[in-house]
Formats: structure tokens, C-alpha cells, sequence
């Protein structure tokens, strides 16, 4: 079955650079049509898309933090890693990573998600 | 602030049925972008639960549906049941911001 998995820091200092690996399971990034996105969401509130990438190696930014992504992927390992620059503690997150289904770009598996504080 | 305006909350009794709508402009819904609905349960990730507008996926029940209109999108959950109480997001695609958004969130509460 289709299964994700989110690693990284729990508690990042800020203006560090951010590293999370999402794990990917029962599908594979290279298949036609696969995308992985990243997706947050601060305590109490919203969701918000971060950025994606897609089976072909296309990839796409939130423009309001596009300075700061990177997004990649390592189809041997089924691994996609984002990384975030410049860390903030308006940062503060839970970081989901989600399969995106090209085409309509509906989002229909995800992982359990990693809160990631940004603290001194 | 999400170009994808929902209200903060609605509520509803065991079996009655509830909309939550999700307002966008010409540069989002309006252009014809898809609307994708999800359900986050408290303290778990997002479900998907209405893709490409009016699409349930494979196990969720037909109690949810989904319609679009213009510049905006609802999901509708008829016989309402406690389960059901949760956060609703809406998705869709701006041109203006060149990114994927989410709605502004709506909380669900069963009486």
C-alpha cells in the first residue's frame, strides 16, 4: 500500500538550514504521472503548499518562499528532501509530505507529518 | 491571509445535512481551476475527500459531495454523524501567486 514518511530535526535554531526526508512506499517517483508535494502547517492553523515535484524532475515553489526551497528527489532510494534555508521561528510546523497525482494535481495520500519548532 | 476564503466554523445536529463553501476570484476558481476538498480529523493528517470538483474518492462515503460555481466551490455532507466533526480545507491553483493554495479552514462541529 501507498505510504509515506517524514524524517528530519524536531527543533531547528534559527537562520539554520531545514533538512526533511520523505520516504515514499508502494509507489515510485519515477512512474508517470507521481509527484510528491510538501505541505505545513503551523499550530492552530491553515494548510499551506510549500512546493512539489513531479516524475519528470519538474519542480514547483510556493512563490512567497521559493527563495528559500529546494526541493529533490533520489528515485533509487524512493527519497524526495526538501530543504528550507534561513529558518525563522514563524517557521514553526508540522511538515507533511503528500503524493500529488499529476494531471489534476489532487493530493491523495499523506504522511503522518514531523513538527519541526524553530527555537533558540 | 488564503485567496481561498472559507468561514471559521459551521455546525449542524446527527443527520442533518451542512455546506461549507470555499470563495476564490477569476484567478483561482473562477478560471476553472480544480477544487480539491480534504477532512483533518484532530490531531491527524489530511484526508482527501472531493478531487477535481465533484469526484469521491474510492471509501469515502457518498454523504460528501462537491459543486462549483463561478468563482466559488462547496462540499456538502448530508446525514451529518459525530465522525464527522473536523477541519475542512479546500485547494485549488492561482495564477496570480503561481502556486497551489488551501482555503482558510473551516472547523465542523456535530451538536
Amino acid at each position: 500500500q501507498v505510504t509515506l514518511r517524514e524524517s528530519g530535526p524536531a527543533l531547528v535554531r534559527p537562520t539554520q538550514t531545514l533538512t526533511l526526508t520523505c520516504t515514499l512506499s508502494g509507489f515510485s517517483l519515477s512512474t508517470f504521472g507521481m509527484c510528491v508535494s510538501w505541505i505545513r502547517q503551523p499550530p492552530g492553523k491553515a494548510l499551506e503548499w510549500l512546493a512539489r515535484i513531479d516524475w519528470d524532475d519538474e519542480r514547483y515553489y510556493t512563490t512567497s518562499l521559493k527563495t528559500r526551497l529546494t526541493i529533490s528527489k533520489d528515485t533509487s532510494k524512493n527519497q524526495v528532501v526538501l530543504k528550507m534555508t534561513n529558518m525563522d521561528p514563524a517557521d514553526t510546523a508540522t511538515y507533511f509530505c503528500a503524493r500529488t497525482r499529476g494531471g489534476t494535481y489532487y493530493t491523495d495520500f499523506w504522511g503522518q507529518g514531523t513538527l519541526v519548532t524553530v527555537s533558540s | 491571509q488564503s485567496v481561498l476564503t472559507q468561514p471559521p466554523s459551521v455546525s449542524g445536529a446527527p443527520g442533518q445535512r451542512v455546506t461549507i463553501s470555499c470563495t476564490g476570484s477569476s484567478s483561482n476558481i473562477g478560471a476553472g481551476y480544480n477544487v480539491h476538498w480534504y477532512q483533518q480529523l484532530p490531531g491527524t493528517a489530511p484526508k482527501l475527500l472531493i478531487y477535481a470538483n465533484t469526484n469521491r474518492p474510492s471509501g469515502v462515503p457518498d454523504r460528501f459531495s462537491g459543486s462549483k460555481s463561478g468563482t466559488s466551490a462547496s462540499l456538502a455532507i448530508t446525514g451529518l454523524q459525530a465522525e464527522d466533526e473536523a477541519d475542512y480545507y479546500c485547494q485549488s491553483y492561482d495564477s496570480s501567486l503561481s502556486s497551489y493554495v488551501f482555503g482558510t479552514g473551516t472547523k465542523l462541529t456535530v451538536l
